[in-house]
């Protein structure tokens, strides 16, 4: 059972240059979740999507697109990345309900020069 | 952007010793009360999820408590063990947006053997 799974598992891009995060989950939840990790500051919801079609902005949302592709994927897209953005990125999911604990993928290590 | 804090930051203790932390949140609207456990190089795994005042719940050695008239939870783990190591994060959501969680910062915890 593979929960939820973030492609790729590192990168590192130049600045000016874009690149999408993929997200996918086979447990048939109906809310995802982007994060960011930096040191001292823990996670940071950038973008979210309580249901297939929909989504909403988090705390750190600028520089940021998203697309719930169907119920099981959500990526998340960098148009012109910037040295900011570099950090550890996790996806989530979880059942509907705000009583569901989520579960998280593996994350993605992005460093931007 | 809700307030949710972690303390202490950090912690060392004793193998075989006792220990507990504090997580705080807004008293207003609330909705859920989530604990994590996030060793070094994984995802975070959720450990409960609490959504009424006087909620204990207990996994192992490993127990919270909820108050959240006073915003406050309280996470306590009996007798520490070296596998204990890792970041407790707390997570919060509110009733009308209970989709939206916001994460506190987490307390590292490390068990010396």
């Amino acid at each position: 059972n593979a929960g939820v799974t973030q492609t790729p598992k590192f990168q590192v891009l130049k600045t000016g240059q874009s690149m999408t995060l993929q997200c996918a989950q086979d447990m048939n939840h109906n809310s995802m979740y982007w994060y960011r990790q930096d040191p001292g500051m823990g996670l940071r919801l950038i973008y979210y999507s309580a249901s297939e079609g929909t989504t909403d902005k988090g705390e750190v949302p600028n520089g940021y697109n998203v697309s719930r592709l169907n119920k099981r994927e959500f990526s998340l897209r960098l148009e012109s990345a910037a040295p900011s953005q570099t950090s550890v990125y996790f996806c989530a999911s979880r059942q509907g309900l705000g009583n569901q604990p989520q579960h998280f993928g593996d994350g993605t290590r992005l460093s931007i020069l | 952007i809700l307030n949710v804090e972690q303390s202490p930051q950090s912690l060392h203790v004793q193998e075989g010793d006792s220990t507990n932390f504090t997580c705080s949140f807004p008293s207003s609207n609330f909705y859920a009360l989530h604990w994590y456990r996030w060793e070094t190089a994984k995802s975070p795994e959720a450990l409960f999820v609490m959504t009424l005042n006087g909620d204990e719940k207990k996994k192992g050695q490993i127990s919270a408590t909820l108050n959240t008239k006073e915003g406050y939870s309280y996470l306590y783990i009996k007798g520490s063990q070296p596998e204990d190591s890792a970041t407790y994060l707390c997570a919060f959501s509110q009733r009308g947006g209970y989709q939206k969680v916001t994460f506190g910062t987490g307390t590292k915890l490390q068990v010396i053997p």
